[in-house]
Parts: C-alpha cells; sequence; structure tokens
C-alpha cells in the first residue's frame, strides 16, 4: 500500500530562513505526490503536486518541492520564510493501486519567528 | 475560495444523537471525498463516491453513512454520536475518479458533549 510520511510535527524557522519540510514516499509504482497547506481555521489548499511531468515542482506562494526517487523523498522547501507561511502543510500521495483515494501524512505545523 | 460548499460549519450536539453533513463539490467536480480531522488521528480517509456510486471506503464506522445525490451534493450522515466523533470533518471534490488533485471545502466543525 502506498503512504507517506512526515518527519518531524512541529518545524520553527526564523522569518527569512530556508524552510525544508520532509516528506517520503512509499510506492510501488510511480507516484502522485501533492502538498497542501491549512491555516487555522479554513480547509486544505493545494500547494503544488508532483505528476512525473518534471522532478522539480514549483507552487503558490513561492514554494517548491524536488521529487527524488533514490531517496523516496519530495521535501517541500521555501528560500525565505515569511510570517504568512505559518501553517499546517501536508504530503499526500494518491493511491493508484485501484481506489485512487488521496492518503495524507500526518502534518507538519510550521512556526515562523520574528 | 475552493468553490466546494460544506453545511454546517459549526454542530454542537448531544451523544447519542444524529447529525447530517452537507457538501456541494466545485462546478464540474464528479468525485467527492470525506475526511475527518482530530488532533490525535490526523487526517483519516472516510468514503469516496464518483458520480453517484461509492468507489472507496477508508476507516468509516459502521454509524457512519454517506450518498452522492444526482445532483452530485454529498450528505454524510454521523449517528449514535460519542464524544470520540468530536472532530473537523472535510469534502473534497475532484474532477474525475483517477485524475485531478482535492479541492477542500472549510470543513464542518462537530462537538459532542
Amino acid at each position: 500500500a502506498q503512504s507517506v510520511t512526515q518527519l518531524g510535527s512541529h518545524v520553527s524557522v526564523s522569518e527569512g530562513a530556508l524552510v525544508l519540510l520532509r516528506c517520503n514516499y512509499s510506492s510501488s509504482v510511480p507516484p502522485y505526490l501533492f502538498w497542501y497547506v491549512q491555516y487555522p481555521n479554513q480547509g486544505l489548499q493545494l500547494l503544488l503536486k508532483y505528476t512525473s511531468a518534471a522532478t522539480l515542482v514549483k507552487g503558490i506562494n513561492g514554494f517548491e518541492a524536488e521529487f527524488k526517487k533514490s531517496e523516496t523523498s519530495f521535501h517541500l522547501t521555501k528560500p525565505s520564510a515569511h510570517m504568512s507561511d505559518a501553517a499546517e502543510y501536508f504530503c499526500a500521495v494518491r493511491d493508484t493501486s485501484g481506489t485512487y483515494k488521496y492518503i495524507f501524512g500526518t502534518g507538519t505545523r510550521l512556526k515562523v519567528l520574528a | 475560495d475552493s468553490g466546494v460548499t460544506q453545511t454546517p460549519k459549526h454542530l454542537i450536539t448531544a451523544t447519542g444523537q444524529r447529525v447530517t453533513l452537507r457538501c456541494s463539490p466545485r462546478s464540474g467536480d464528479l468525485s467527492v471525498y470525506w475526511y475527518q480531522q482530530s488532533l490525535d488521528q490526523g487526517l483519516q480517509f472516510l468514503i469516496q463516491y464518483y458520480n453517484g456510486e461509492e468507489r472507496a471506503k477508508g476507516n468509516i464506522l459502521e454509524r457512519f453513512s454517506a450518498q452522492q445525490f444526482p445532483d452530485l451534493h454529498s450528505e454524510l450522515n454521523l449517528s449514535s454520536l460519542e464524544l470520540g466523533d468530536s472532530a473537523l470533518y472535510f469534502c473534497a471534490s475532484s474532477v474525475g475518479f483517477t485524475t485531478g488533485e482535492l479541492f477542500f471545502g472549510e470543513g464542518s466543525r462537530l462537538t459532542v458533549l
């Protein structure tokens, strides 16, 4: 079964510093991978998606993620954190084994320090 | 605004009661997904419908049921409610069954007292 693992339930960075949120996937077939962001009291919003077209995927709000098959990773990065980036971030994989359901990681809460 | 509408936004009820949560997907989306988000369980997939038919089931309790109607809106019915059912329930939609990313509604927060 396909799955994703997010390392670090809480990450703190200073404003202007690099943001790195880690996600590793488990899949026996080429995966469809996603990053979503959830701001307080809101639903999840798509940041970016990987669908095998390019290994470096650019998303909204300056975020990007790189698909590394050798490391089974899909880490999310942003060169310079902004206070408005404080939110919870979810990595997800779409199960392509037949159900096509989306499986989410446990989430990483990003705190940005002034 | 994702285009996915969920009602009600907040609901407070007592143990043993039954509630219905409603979801209208984005215009043109045929797939509807239901997720439960709680502090201790994270985001749990409950059930998926595509064009009126159930296509996938996750960790959905027998006390819970759902359906998708011909106009594509969906309802999640929760019965014999327990304290542990208190959570945020999200609906999401996508254009197809095998394609398209999920678009989430803002959720229905259920509190069981």
